[in-house]
């Protein structure tokens, strides 16, 4: 099973209409859980991060089940800008307070039309 | 705001050529790191660097690779004798004390 795995897409939808992104995560132990995006040849850029009790930024809206493992991305009244390909990304830090891995999906592109 | 730098942004080499790859972190931050991404692909660990050492690297970063940080403002990746599949772009990152990781603008590398 992949480490953390993702609908590929491509996802074509409308300006205006609403996308969710899913993603589930294999191991467990994993602590912390982000949403960025990459836009394409270019560097991945923190979109956010997800907290247990779900968080919201604007129009992005993302959750975490711990239970089950799984990540989502809301994304409401999409804008041309938005086009990118969206990474679920999850933190395996090996002890308390030391550097730590970022280990990420292989993305869901999102394309956004007129 | 603050960020993370790297030069140069394209690199050409001959296979089994050396290489350096040149960041500058976030000032205050205190973890580095370094990603690749093949074209087409995920981005992949290569190294994490806290406190002038490896704190963890991947199956990657073998005997090949090598990082410093050289004085306090720069994080080097070295790449010994570069083949054909080390071509990609490569991230430098940087964090501080909360676990977000914030990446410079890529390194290309191509290698013929």
């Amino acid at each position: 099973r992949k480490e953390v795995e993702q609908d590929p897409g491509p996802f074509n939808v409308p300006e205006g209409a609403t996308v969710a992104f899913n993603c589930t995560y294999s191991n467990s132990a994993s602590q912390s859980f982000f949403w960025y995006r990459q836009d394409c040849r270019k560097e991945p850029k923190l979109l956010m991060s997800v907290y247990s009790s779900g968080n919201e930024d604007g129009r992005f809206t993302a959750q975490l089940n711990r239970a089950s493992q799984y990540i989502s991305l809301l994304i409401r009244d999409s804008k041309l800008s938005d086009s990118a390909t969206y990474l679920c990304v999850v933190n395996n830090p090996l002890h308390t307070g030391t550097a730590s891995k970022l280990t990420f999906g292989t993305g869901t592109r999102l394309q956004v039309t007129l | 705001e603050p960020e993370v730098t790297q030069t140069p942004s394209h690199q050409v080499t001959q296979m089994g050529q050396e290489v350096i790859l040149r960041c500058v972190p976030i000032s205050n931050h205190l973890y580095f790191y370094w990603y690749r991404q093949i074209l087409g692909q995920k981005v992949e660990f290569l190294v994490s660097f806290y406190n002038n050492e490896i704190s963890e690297k991947s199956e990657i970063f073998d005997d090949q690779f090598s990082v410093e940080r050289p004085d306090g403002s720069n994080f080097t990746l070295k790449i010994r004798s570069t083949k054909l599949e080390d071509s990609a772009m490569y991230f430098c990152a940087s964090s501080g004390l909360e676990r977000e990781q914030y990446f410079g603008p890529g390194t290309r590398l191509t290698v013929t």
